[in-house]
């Protein structure tokens, strides 16, 4: 069982498109990180939230942890090719001190 | 400050040898984490160092072992390589919560 999930796993729509993702827990985390990946390289750090309810912006991408911090999403606007990759939510839940990645969202976009 | 850094890049290994990887983490960054990366199993986590110890370990078979360096330097080893370990494999450290990757080393065996 994996402790973050995420959704959808799969994602391809046309360039301008707007689109979420989800990052579910039944954990409570004392913060959660979104990162980037590409083919081949190390995940890129986006952003932390740590606040719960906190909304934080980057560019064309908006990142939010709920309320009860079980839970994160990241909107993009008016999506680009250039924001073609693997998303991956993670954070250390507050019962341990260990790091937990989601699933990830494949996040395709047609030029 | 230089981020983490991961020698070699890329390794060809035969079945059934060994291999070591190298991990420098950020500067002042205690903690090494190590994952595995393929296609179809997404990203696991191998374990992770603190000053020293394994604070973490993930569900790996005992071929799978790492160290730490009172620098922070970290390596990970696998021995008798099997087929199924080709996979990207990701180093990470960590301040306190936030953990930064490195490149990556490619491994593929054959």
């Amino acid at each position: 069982t994996q402790l973050l999930e995420q959704s959808p796993q799969f994602l391809s729509i046309q360039e301008g498109e707007n689109l979420t993702v989800y990052c579910n827990s039944s954990s409570v985390f004392s913060s959660l990180q979104w990162y980037r990946q590409e083919p081949g390289e190390g995940p890129v750090l986006l952003v932390t939230v740590v606040t719960g309810g906190e909304v934080k912006k980057l560019k064309r991408l908006t990142f939010q942890f709920g309320d009860a911090r079980k839970d994160s999403s990241l909107h993009i606007t008016a999506a680009q090719p250039g924001d073609t990759g693997l998303y991956l939510c993670a954070g250390v839940p507050n019962t341990g001190n260990q790091f937990y990645f989601g699933t990830g969202t494949s996040l395709t976009v047609i030029p | 400050k230089a981020g983490v850094t991961q020698t070699p890049r890329y390794l060809i290994k035969t079945r059934g040898q060994q291999v070591t990887l190298s991990c420098s983490p950020i500067s002042g960054h205690r903690s090494v984490s190590w994952y595995q990366q393929t296609p179809g199993q997404g990203l696991q986590f191998l374990f992770e160092y603190f000053s020293e110890t394994q604070r973490n370990k993930g569900n790996f078979p005992g071929r799978f072992s790492g160290r730490q360096f009172s620098n922070s330097r970290s390596e990970m080893n696998v021995s008798t390589l099997e087929l199924g370990d080709s996979a990207l494999y990701l180093c990470a450290s960590r301040d306190s919560y936030e953990q930064y990757f490195g490149p990556g080393t490619r491994l593929t065996v054959t």
